[in-house]
């Protein structure tokens, strides 16, 4: 029962254009969501997140938008660059002791 | 500012065995997680420890155990290995109650 869905498991995009990363959750418990990036024989990175209280978060070219009621949420990077080539985690967490829920990852590939 | 370290890199194990890994947390983070990475799969909660204490489980069997020190460094043990026991075992640290967690390199685990 996977209560965190990256359902695309690739994404290409020409450097330069908007990335999009999609990311589904099930349980409406979460209140907290963030994004990690992972490059290969590395850990994840955090990269973003955003409380379930608000609908938009930015940090330099990086937006994470939030649909409570579709229970959606998305990471937007302008303009993407070679760098961000990785693998992108979405991970949701009810807070607490509870750890953070992560999807299965999508890999962004940056093509120059 | 030291981040978070794991060792070791590498371990190669037999079915049965028992295993340590370790964990230094980042400067400043008293709370440390450990997570769980299959092949193709996102990081999986096992357990966190706060101020010595096992405070949140994921749904992982008890043979797999923990310990947090008083300079919040951090074990994970786990005994009577299995074949699925193989994976890239995660630290993470954060401040407190944090929402954001700040992960280590990994160490990966072969049991043969």
């Amino acid at each position: 029962d996977q209560q965190v869905k990256q359902n695309s498991p690739s994404l290409s995009v020409q450097e330069g254009r908007i990335s999009i990363l999609n990311c589904d959750y099930t349980n409406s418990m979460f209140d907290y969501f963030l994004w990690y990036k992972k490059y290969p024989a590395e850990g994840p990175t955090f990269l973003i997140s955003i409380s379930s209280i608000k609908d938009k978060n930015e940090d330099g070219r990086f937006t994470v938008f939030l649909n409570k009621s579709a229970k959606h949420l998305s990471l937007h990077i302008v303009p993407s660059q070679p760098g961000d080539s990785a693998v992108y985690f979405c991970a949701a967490t009810r807070g607490g002791a509870d750890g953070l829920t992560f999807g299965k990852g999508t890999h962004l590939i940056i093509q120059p | 500012e030291t981040g978070v370290t794991q060792s070791p890199t590498h371990l190669i194990k037999t079915r049965g065995q028992q295993v340590t890994l370790r964990c230094s947390s980042q400067s400043g983070h008293n709370t440390v997680s450990w997570y769980q990475q299959a092949l193709g799969q996102g990081p999986q909660f096992i357990f966190q420890y706060y101020r010595e204490e096992e405070n949140g489980r994921g749904n992982f069997p008890p043979r797999f155990s923990g310990l947090q020190f008083p300079n919040y460094s951090s074990e994970l043990n786990v005994n009577a290995l299995e074949l699925d026991d193989s994976a890239l075992y995660l630290c993470a640290s954060s401040p407190g109650t944090s929402y954001e967690q700040y992960f280590g390199p990994g160490t990966r685990l072969t049991v043969t």
